[in-house]
């Protein structure tokens, strides 16, 4: 069955420190991946997404993903925190078929100390 | 300004009563979504509609029901019969659920408490 896995829960960045957080997914074709980030109380906002093409996505706010087959990974990076960048991230992957439907991973709480 | 609004932001439910939250985008989407959202639990859906007049449960539908008369508008009634609906809740849109690479756009969500 498709998941996706997004191992850390909970990390905690000094501000101006590099970021990745990581996404594996579980997929038996190619996939179609998303990154979004939630502000407490708020609804998701789209970083960026990955359909084909150059595995290396930028996105908004200085976001970049990368999409590794081998690794089945397709890890967040961001090169500079800024405070403003304290929210929940979730991976996603588009389902099988054509629903248009998304599978989301549970999410990592970014922290950043000033 | 393009985009999704839901409302109300709170809402507070007595157990035993229906109660239907609001979802309008005026993207000109074909498909919408709702999802229900856990602490640590990610998001999980509960309905979706990919043309109006039609729509299909998803993984949590027990205990809520949906209508699609207009293309802009998805209510979404959460019924007696959800055991524990105290939750957010968030709906989305996309451009037509006819392949995978459909994006999705939320709306801010409603936060549903069961008194």
């Amino acid at each position: 069955a498709q998941s996706v896995t997004q191992p850390d829960i909970h990390i905690t960045v000094s501000e101006g420190a590099s970021l990745e957080l990581r996404c594996n997914y579980s997929y038996g074709a190619t996939p179609y991946l998303f990154w979004y980030v939630q502000s407490p109380g708020q609804g998701l906002q789209l970083l960026l997404k990955y359909f084909s093409g150059d595995t290396l996505v930028q996105g908004i706010k200085g976001f970049e993903a990368e999409f590794k087959r081998s690794q089945s990974s397709f890890n967040l990076r961001k090169p500079s925190v800024h405070w403003s960048d304290a929210a929940e991230y979730f991976c996603a992957v588009g389902v099988k078929g054509n629903t248009g439907k998304l599978i989301f991973g549970q999410g990592t709480t970014l922290q950043v100390k000033p | 300004d393009g985009g999704i609004t839901q409302s109300p932001k709170y809402l507070f439910r007595k157990e035993g009563q229906n109660v239907t939250l609001s979802c309008e985008q005026n993207l000109n989407h074909d498909a919408m979504y709702w999802y229900r959202q856990d602490p640590g639990q990610g998001l999980r859906l509960i309905y979706y509609s990919q043309i109006v007049n039609d729509f299909q449960k998803g993984d949590i539908a027990e205990g809520y029901s949906v209508s699609r008369e207009k293309k802009e508008s998805f209510p979404l009634t959460v019924t007696s019969a959800q055991k524990n609906p105290t939750a957010f809740y968030l709906c989305a849109s996309g451009r037509g659920g006819t392949s995978r690479t459909d994006t999705q756009y939320f709306g801010p969500g409603t936060r549903l408490t069961v008194l």
